[in-house]
């Protein structure tokens, strides 16, 4: 069964503090691995796609890269307004294309300033 | 930017009640999705929809609901008869090519 775990469950980290989140994957064929960031009561919000082993995504303050096995979103010198629960997804190869995207639970990150 | 719209922000209903949920997807984009997150749980897929049929979805998404785009841009999820259960946040997603989802803001479902 594909399956998605995301660590840690809550993050606490002063600004400025850098750190990582992890995204770890059991998939049937992997087509792709997203990361999302979500604000309380809204919808996910895109962040990265990577599609092999090796690849590696920047967004401002994120950098996103992936293995065979997992994920890593690495956040650098995080400000108060990067707090957010960051969400990781992936979705199998499958006939037909129109592939679901399956969640991991996500990690809870908190910038204090 | 385009982005996916969705109405009723918060819709509150009774048991047993139809209820149904409104989404508007970018406008050049030809897959469409219904996740719902219940409290404090994952975003789970509920089903995804293509060519003007589905084309997957999951156990949850049983005889009690269904789909329809009724036009060019409106894609609906209806809920026959709803259960406490179906009390959740509801998202509907949007792909131009059926990988990157963009998601709308949600449909807060509260069922009493």
């Amino acid at each position: 069964e594909d399956q998605v775990t995301q660590s840690p469950e809550a993050l606490r980290l002063q600004e400025g503090e850098s750190s990582s989140l992890n995204c770890s994957y059991t998939v049937s064929g992997l087509r792709g691995l997203f990361w999302y960031r979500q604000d309380p009561g809204k919808g996910p919000e895109f962040l990265f796609t990577l599609y092999s082993a090796g690849e590696e995504k920047e967004k401002e303050r994120l950098k996103a890269t992936l293995t065979k096995k997992e994920s890593f979103l690495h956040i650098t010198a995080p400000k108060p307004e990067d707090s957010a629960t960051y969400l990781c997804a992936v979705q199998a190869f499958s006939t037909g294309g129109y592939n679901k995207l399956i969640f991991g639970a996500g990690t809870r990150l908190a910038v204090h300033p | 930017e385009p982005e996916v719209t969705q109405t009723p922000s918060h819709q509150v209903t009774q048991m047993g009640q139809e209820v149904i949920l409104r989404c508007v997807p970018i406008s050049n984009h030809l897959y469409f999705y219904w996740y719902r997150q219940i409290l404090g749980q994952k975003v789970e897929f509920l089903v995804s929809f293509y060519n003007n049929e589905i084309s997957e979805k999951s156990e949850i998404f049983d005889d009690q609901f269904s789909v329809e785009r009724p036009d060019g841009s409106n894609f609906t999820l209806k809920i026959r008869s709803t259960k406490l259960e179906d009390s959740a946040m509801y998202f509907c997603a949007s792909s131009s090519t059926g990988d990157e989802q963009y998601f709308g803001p949600g449909t807060r479902l509260t069922v009493t």
